[in-house]
């Protein structure tokens, strides 16, 4: 079955830059969303289609996508960054198999 | 903008039936788009379950294939989900969506006797 991985864990500094990272083979031929998950609340949409931020999403939310890798970029985290992120995308089958990743958690400290 | 609301049991005994139903409201169920459930175990991650065309029909996760069928109400503006044989891995928090951008809270459903 279609995987898409993530690292465990990101730690960053307030105001410093995380990046997290969704590895898959058919991210160079599918998109790449990415998702906020907070303790206790449904996700929320940081990045669709690659790199395009939803309104009302800081500016600080960016995502790219080359080869097999999808990253996702918080730039100047927050405190209130603090989170699992989770990103969300299907295999190449063309069958509506979708995946989301393993999932990172992200510490501001 | 579309809302949604998750319902039913939150608890189910083993070998028995989940069954889930999410309320559509801001929109019509017939809108162009496919309508998913996905569930997230306490402390793990998100799966994708499947979702449902306003036409009937449906893609699954190959995992859950076997024991998942998502339905639509078009009368009622709803969709459910039916679990079947479930087990205490089973037990978590069901979410429907209307994907990627939009989700009812969450319910938790636990599996036991």
């Amino acid at each position: 079955s279609y995987e898409l991985t993530q690292p465990p864990s990101v730690s960053v500094s307030p105001g410093q830059t995380a990046r997290i990272t969704c590895s898959g083979d058919a991210l160079p031929k599918k998109y790449a969303y990415w998702y906020q998950q907070k303790s206790g609340q449904a996700p929320v949409l940081v990045i669709y289609e690659d790199s395009k931020r939803p309104s009302g999403i800081p500016e600080r939310f960016s995502g790219s996508s080359s080869g097999t890798m999808a990253t996702l970029t918080i730039s100047g985290a927050q405190v209130e960054d603090e989170a699992d992120y989770y990103c969300y995308s299907t295999d190449s089958s063309g069958n509506h198999n979708y995946v989301f990743g393993t999932g990172t958690k992200v510490t501001v400290l | 903008q579309v809302q949604l609301q998750e319902s039913g049991p939150g608890l189910v005994k083993p070998s028995g039936t989940l069954s889930l139903t999410c309320a559509v409201s801001g929109g019509s169920i017939s809108s162009s788009n496919w309508w998913s459930w996905v569930r997230q175990p306490p402390g793990k991650g998100l799966e994708w379950i499947g979702e449902i065309y306003h036409s009937g029909s449906t893609n699954y996760n190959p995992s859950l294939k076997s024991r998942v069928t998502i339905s639509v109400d078009k009368s009622k503006n709803q969709f459910s989900l039916k679990l079947s044989s479930v087990t205490a891995a089973d037990t978590a928090v069901y979410y429907c969506g209307y994907l990627p951008t939009i989700w009812g809270q969450g319910t938790l459903v636990t599996v036991s006797s």
